[in-house]
């Protein structure tokens, strides 16, 4: 089945400094979606990329759709200590008549600590 | 707009007895998937409902494990004879009826505790 890759599997910065995380699979995906986990909670969506290079943002946060379909990266710039949480990334297939298989792989998350 | 609802939040259950677990999906949304979450680990995804079907239980263990969604009332997953690796957090998502961009919106999770 797809497996995903993702890094770094933690981070530890300073408020203000900007992060960078990424996800790498050896499948092709459709759909990326990027989603935030706070503890005890479920995973919030983010950003959901649609289209190979699609470049979106959301406030500070900005996440591509990487050309070869194969990867995608999310950047979070200026943290906050509200940042603080669990990041995945997600890949999602579609069939040739453009529905969904419906289930999500998940990468396995990278931690994010924000000193302030 | 109520989002997707997940009760219990918790449950603890004794090795051998069941465990069900519901979800009430957004309004509106008639897609539903569940997916289980090792501590420290991504999500896994288990199983697919659309409304009195299981469209994809590829993810589902082969037995204990049954998934349901009614035409009337939650989805039900139900966990038969408990063990302690089914500890962990269970999220139900959901997504409307759209052909393209099927985005999924989670619940809180249910956190299974097998004592």
């Amino acid at each position: 089945g797809q497996q995903l890759n993702q890094s770094p599997q933690s981070m530890f910065i300073q408020e203000g400094e900007d992060v960078s995380m990424n996800c790498t699979s050896s499948s092709i995906f459709n759909t990326w979606l990027w989603y935030k986990q706070d503890p005890g909670e479920g995973p919030v969506l983010l950003i959901a990329l649609y289209k190979a290079g699609e470049l979106t943002s959301n406030g500070r946060l900005t996440a591509q759709f990487g050309i070869t379909r194969k990867d995608s990266f999310l950047n979070i710039s200026a943290s906050i200590p509200s940042d603080v949480g669990i990041y995945f990334c997600a890949g999602q297939l579609k069939n040739a008549g453009g529905t969904s298989y419906g289930k999500l792989t998940f990468g396995q998350g990278t931690i994010l600590t924000v000193h302030p | 707009n109520a989002g997707v609802m997940q009760n219990p939040r918790h449950l603890v259950r004794r090795r051998g007895q069941e465990a069900r677990l519901r979800c009430s999906p957004m309004k509106g949304h008639s897609h539903v998937y569940w997916y289980r979450q090792l501590p420290e680990e991504g999500l896994k995804f288990m199983v697919y409902l659309q409304k009195e079907n299981i469209i994809d239980e590829s993810g589902m263990p082969k037995e204990r494990f049954s998934a349901e969604f009614p035409k009337e009332g939650p989805s039900i997953l139900r966990i038969q004879q408990v063990v302690r690796g089914d500890s962990a957090a269970y999220f139900c998502a959901s997504s409307p009826l759209l052909s393209v961009g099927e985005t999924q919106y989670f619940g809180p999770g249910t956190r299974l505790l097998v004592l």
